[in-house]
């Protein structure tokens, strides 16, 4: 079993649809968590953090629940520009190393 | 935006050949990394370092060493290269904070082919 596990892809979504990608993780001792985007043939992009209270930005809104080792990313009004891979990020104790990224859910965003 | 180059972007080298693939960052980050991703395909960690004269191999076995002797620089190195090598190799670095602190930036990528 991964250590980051995301929901396979690909989703296909209209403009102005919600879309909710989810994400469990396996280490309980997991403290800081992340969602990145990664355009086409480009470098991960820092989306936001994911705070245990939930936190939202803009149109994206990110959930954990540590007791379900799991966390999620919710993206309302869906555009164009929104197509991408969102990428699952757990990351160790602090001062720990272990970094793990998820292998991504693929979202394309039609007209 | 994270302030670490990659360079060269693109370079396409006959077998045999011994490259080194440059990266250096200047947000005085102690932790940095190299990824290997192929198209479509998930992140792999192939090196990492947490300072200066500090170099782990990462969860992916790689042909490929590394070197930090300084921090802000973290060249990788293919002694000799093989069609097998080609790929995207991702750069990145973060510090050893907390919290926002502990955010993982990445270069541009180096897109290597080995013909």
């Amino acid at each position: 079993r991964k250590e980051v596990e995301q929901d396979p892809g690909p989703f296909n979504v209209p403009e102005g649809a919600t879309v909710a990608f989810n994400c469990t993780y396996s280490n309980s001792a997991s403290q800081s968590f992340f969602w990145y985007r990664q355009d086409c043939r480009k470098e991960p992009k820092l989306l936001m953090s994911v705070y245990s209270s939930g936190n939202e930005d803009g149109r994206f809104t990110a959930q954990l629940n540590r007791a379900s080792q799991y966390i999620s990313l919710l993206i309302r009004d869906s555009k164009l520009s929104d197509s991408a891979t969102y990428l699952c990020v757990v990351r160790g104790p602090t001062g720990g190393f272990k970094t793990i990224f998820g292998a991504g859910t693929r979202l394309f965003v039609k007209a | 935006e994270a302030d670490i180059y990659q360079t060269p972007r693109y370079l396409v080298i006959g077998t045999g050949k011994k490259i080194t693939l440059e990266c250096s960052q200047t947000m005085g980050h102690d932790k940095m990394y190299w990824y290997q991703q192929d198209p479509g395909m998930e992140l792999h960690l192939i090196h990492y370092s947490y300072g200066v004269n500090s170099t782990e191999k990462g969860d992916l076995s790689s042909e490929s060493t590394v070197s930090r002797i300084r921090t802000e620089h973290f060249p990788l190195t293919l002694e000799s290269a093989r069609p097998s090598h080609t790929s995207q190799y991702l750069c990145a670095s973060s510090d050893s904070g907390a919290g926002s602190g502990n955010t993982i930036y990445f270069g541009e990528g180096s897109w290597l082919t080995v013909v």
